[in-house]
Order: structure tokens, then C-alpha cells, then sequence
């Protein structure tokens, strides 16, 4: 099976902008989580998206919003960018006990 | 040799007590540690998250304790609800992200 894809890999926005991106889970996988790392908070968990449901959500702002479809692929947007913005977004799908990270998409936000 | 442990295989704990879940680990560049739930039947669904770079973690009725020196985390549930019964997995985040999960503790909350 193929892995968990993220795109885009790398992306570079200015202040103000909003930004999505795109996560596909290995193929069966229902379950999406979507996580923030920066080196100053280290790894965040944002949410978990179950079928189509979100079913978990960090402490991040409403800025923060995701979704999946009926495919399970998912979605995060970041609107209104901020430079603390800037980091790693991992997203992981999972199936049963088994939990896969995606390559994740480098933001830079300027 | 397993890199998370967790060396209870059940608990039992009155329900409105605390409980409290234990996990060990052997590598010390883990970055990142997670708690999933697990009911029969179902995948399990994260419950709550510590980076490696923070000691304590709260959300709502659930709390996660990580003792870098000790190579120890625990998970803190109060007040216990008969929801809560369940198997808990501890799991630890490599700086590949693999996920090398613990054996679970399965959780028993008393009426």
C-alpha cells in the first residue's frame, strides 16, 4: 500500500494569507490527525477527523480549521497567517492499532 | 526489546477515584508521547499528547505527567467515569515518526 501523501511539501506564505493543505491516508484508513511541530512548542496535536467527523481537536484558535471527505483525504486550512505560523504540519492516518505519519508539508510564513 | 512499556496489563479503580496509567520508555531522544483509548471492536482515538520539551499536559479530566530523568509518563484521570473503562496504549513518537506503542493497560472503572 502506498504511504501516507502530503501536499504540498513546501510552501511559503506572507502575513495576512490563508494557506490548505491536503493529507491522504493509506488507502482504508478512516481516521486522520493533523499535528503542528515547531522548535519552540515541539509536536501539537490540531485534530482528529473520523469519517467525515471531527472527533478530537487541540488548543489551537479558530484560525485553525480542518475537514475530511468522503474518502477519507482531509484538509487543513490556516486563515489570517501569522509568522508563529511557521512550522511543520504532520498529518498521520491510522486504522485499528496501527498509526502512520505523513512526510508533512514545511510552511514558512514571511 | 520493547522501548515502551507498560508493565500493568489491568486496573481497577472506583468510579469518582483517581486513575492513574503508567508507561516507561528506554530511548531518550523520543520526541513526543501519546495516549490513545481503545474500546473492543474499535481503532484507537488519541486522547491527549506531551512533547518532549513539557512536564505536564491537561485536558478537561485528563492529565499527562512526563519525567524526562525517569524515562516515565503517566496518564491521570479524575474523576473516573464507567465511560473510561477501556484499554490504554501509550505510545512514543521517534524522530522518524514511528510510533512504538506500549502493550496497553486495560482500565476498569467500578460502579
Amino acid at each position: 500500500k502506498a504511504g501516507v501523501t502530503q501536499t504540498p511539501r513546501y510552501l511559503i506564505k506572507t502575513r495576512g494569507q490563508q494557506v490548505t493543505l491536503s493529507c491522504s491516508p493509506i488507502s482504508g484508513h478512516r481516521s486522520v490527525s493533523w499535528y503542528q511541530q515547531t522548535p519552540g512548542q515541539g509536536l501539537q496535536f490540531l485534530f482528529e477527523y473520523f469519517s467525515e467527523t471531527q472527533r478530537n481537536k487541540g488548543n489551537f484558535p479558530g484560525r485553525f480549521s480542518g475537514r475530511q471527505f468522503s474518502n477519507s483525504r482531509s484538509e487543513m486550512n490556516v486563515s489570517t497567517l501569522e509568522l508563529g505560523d511557521s512550522a511543520l504540519y504532520l498529518c498521520a492516518s491510522s486504522e485499528l492499532d496501527r498509526v502512520y505519519f505523513g512526510p508533512g508539508t514545511r510552511l514558512t510564513v514571511t | 526489546d520493547q522501548q515502551v512499556k507498560q508493565n500493568s496489563p489491568s486496573l481497577s479503580v472506583q468510579e469518582g477515584r483517581i486513575s492513574i496509567l503508567n508507561c516507561d520508555y528506554t530511548n531518550s531522544m523520543f520526541d513526543y508521547f501519546l495516549w490513545y483509548k481503545k474500546y473492543p471492536a474499535e481503532g484507537p482515538t488519541f486522547l491527549i499528547s506531551i512533547s518532549s520539551i513539557k512536564d505536564k499536559n491537561e485536558d478537561g479530566r485528563f492529565t499527562v505527567f512526563l519525567n524526562k530523568s525517569a524515562k516515565h509518563l503517566s496518564l491521570h484521570i479524575v474523576p473516573s467515569q464507567p465511560g473510561d473503562s477501556a484499554v490504554y496504549f501509550c505510545a512514543a513518537l521517534d524522530s522518524n515518526y514511528q510510533l512504538i506503542w506500549g502493550a496497553g493497560t486495560k482500565l476498569i472503572i467500578k460502579p
